[in-house]
């Protein structure tokens, strides 16, 4: 069975400075790994996804993940956190199902100060 | 907007009551999906309805009871539960090909489920 694990509850960056989100999954076959985010009162809204190809994907609101398959990792990036970045972040993978059924992590919180 | 409306935002009942979660997507999408949201949990998979039939049921008690009538719409009714049923309760919807994967869920806003 597939799941994801997110080591930190939360992630605390300076604006302006470089923001990661760590997250590692474990699933059998290639993996198809999304991360989401989701603003307080709000549901989740997709921010990018790796299928296949360059393992350095680009999504919304100039955030980017790598996808490291060696060390079943896909971590998520920004050169310059704004403090607007501030939110609860979800990293998820699909296995090979056959259907879409999408295994989410606990969630990472990611404060951006001022 | 994600185009996927939930009401009501909120909803306090007692443990006796009845009560239904609706769910509306205005994507054209062909699969949706029920997720119960807790505090420091993974996001847990209720139900899934795939072209209104359902396809997944992750074990989840008699007491929460789904219903697609049509591709754009999805009830979860609710009935005799517990305090731990408290959570952000999640719809989403997405376009399934034939692939099955990779694909994108959008997500409502949830409604907020407090059980007295």
């Amino acid at each position: 069975a597939q799941s994801v694990a997110q080591p930190e509850d939360q992630v605390n960056v300076a604006e302006g400075n470089p923001l990661t989100v760590k997250c590692t999954y474990s699933v059998s076959g290639n993996p198809y790994l999304f991360w989401y985010v989701q603003y307080p009162n709000r549901g989740l809204q997709f921010l990018l996804k790796y299928i296949t190809g360059d393992n350095l994907v680009k999504g919304s609101y100039g955030f980017e993940a790598e996808f490291n398959k060696s060390q079943t990792s896909f971590h998520l990036k920004k050169p310059s956190a704004l403090v607007s970045d501030s939110a609860l972040y979800f990293c998820a993978v699909s296995g090979n199902t056959g259907f879409q059924k999408l295994v989410f992590g606990t969630g990472t919180r990611l404060l951006v100060s001022p | 907007e994600t185009g996927v409306t939930q009401t009501p935002r909120h909803l306090v009942m007692g443990m006796t009551n009845k009560k239904s979660l609706k769910c509306e997507q205005h994507l054209g999408h062909n699969a949706m999906y029920w997720y119960k949201q807790s505090a420091k949990k993974p996001l847990e998979l209720m139900f899934v309805y795939n072209f209104k039939e359902q396809t997944e049921n992750n074990s989840v008690p008699s007491r929460f009871s789904p219903e697609c009538p049509n591709s754009s719409h999805l009830f979860l009714h609710l009935h005799t539960l517990q305090p731990e049923d408290s959570a952000l309760y999640l719809c989403a919807s997405s376009q399934e090909g034939a692939g099955g994967r990779g694909n994108i869920q959008y997500f409502g806003a949830g409604t907020r489920l407090s059980v007295l």
